[in-house]
């Protein structure tokens, strides 16, 4: 079946940029969006339609796309982004969802 | 303001059946798809499917055919999705989510209910 590949984890200092990447053969023709779950609370939403911010979500939240890949990029990292990141698409059909396995983000 | 407000925690036996609901308020409810979304505990996301509530179309995850149904009163701007035959594998934090209004299944989601813990035990 299909799946949206992520790393279990990334680390960076503080100012430092975090990339998160998300692997799957259908991301040149489906959506993607990046979520933010931090303990205990319900996802927050990043970055949609691949590159597209929401007006709430600061700046150095970014999105990029090339090929089966898509980024995202955190610009100046800070202690509060420390969280898990969560990539969603669609497949090939876009009829089934999924989502990508997370990445663990820790703020050394 | 937008809000999605889930119902509150189940405590179901082997074999029976649970069904969630998702009061919204704030916005237009056929306007917006809604999706619902499972996290067992230490987990990851799980895509459980989509309904658009103005037609009543659904579209599930192939593994939970069969066993799910999503469902809507729209008097009452209220979504609903219930599991059957539960086995522990399906205890959960459930989430209702909005869609982003792009009507497109899968798409993304913005706004999320407080999320309903499930728990499958004999």
């Amino acid at each position: 079946s299909y799946e949206l590949t992520q790393p279990p984890s990334v680390s960076v200092s503080p100012g430092q940029t975090a990339r998160i990447t998300c692997s799957g053969d259908a991301l040149p023709h489906q959506d993607a969006y990046w979520y933010q779950q931090k303990p205990g609370q319900a996802p927050v939403l990043v970055i949609y339609k691949d590159t597209e911010r929401p007006s709430e979500i600061p700046e150095r939240f970014s999105g990029s796309s090339s090929g089966t890949i898509v980024t995202l990029t955190i610009s100046g990292v800070q202690a509060e982004d420390e969280a898990d990141y969560y990539c969603q698409s669609a497949d090939s059909t876009g009829t089934q969802g999924l989502f990508g396995g997370g990445t663990k983000l820790t703020v050394l | 303001q937008v809000q999605l407000v889930q119902s509150g925690a189940e405590v179901k036996k082997p074999g029976a059946s649970v069904k969630v609901s998702c009061k919204t308020s704030g916005y237009t409810f056929t306007s917006y798809d809604i999706s619902w979304v499972r996290q067992a505990t230490g987990q990851g996301l799980e895509w459980m499917g989509w309904m658009n509530p103005n037609s009543g179309n659904t579209v599930y995850a192939q593994k939970l055919q069969g066993r799910v149904t999503m469902t809507r009163n729209t008097s009452i701007n209220t979504a609903y999705m219930e599991v059957s035959s539960l086995t522990s594998e399906d205890t959960a934090v459930y989430y209702c989510a909005r869609g982003l209004g792009f009507l497109a299944v899968a798409g993304g989601v913005d706004y999320w209910g407080q999320g309903t813990l499930v728990t499958v035990s004999s």
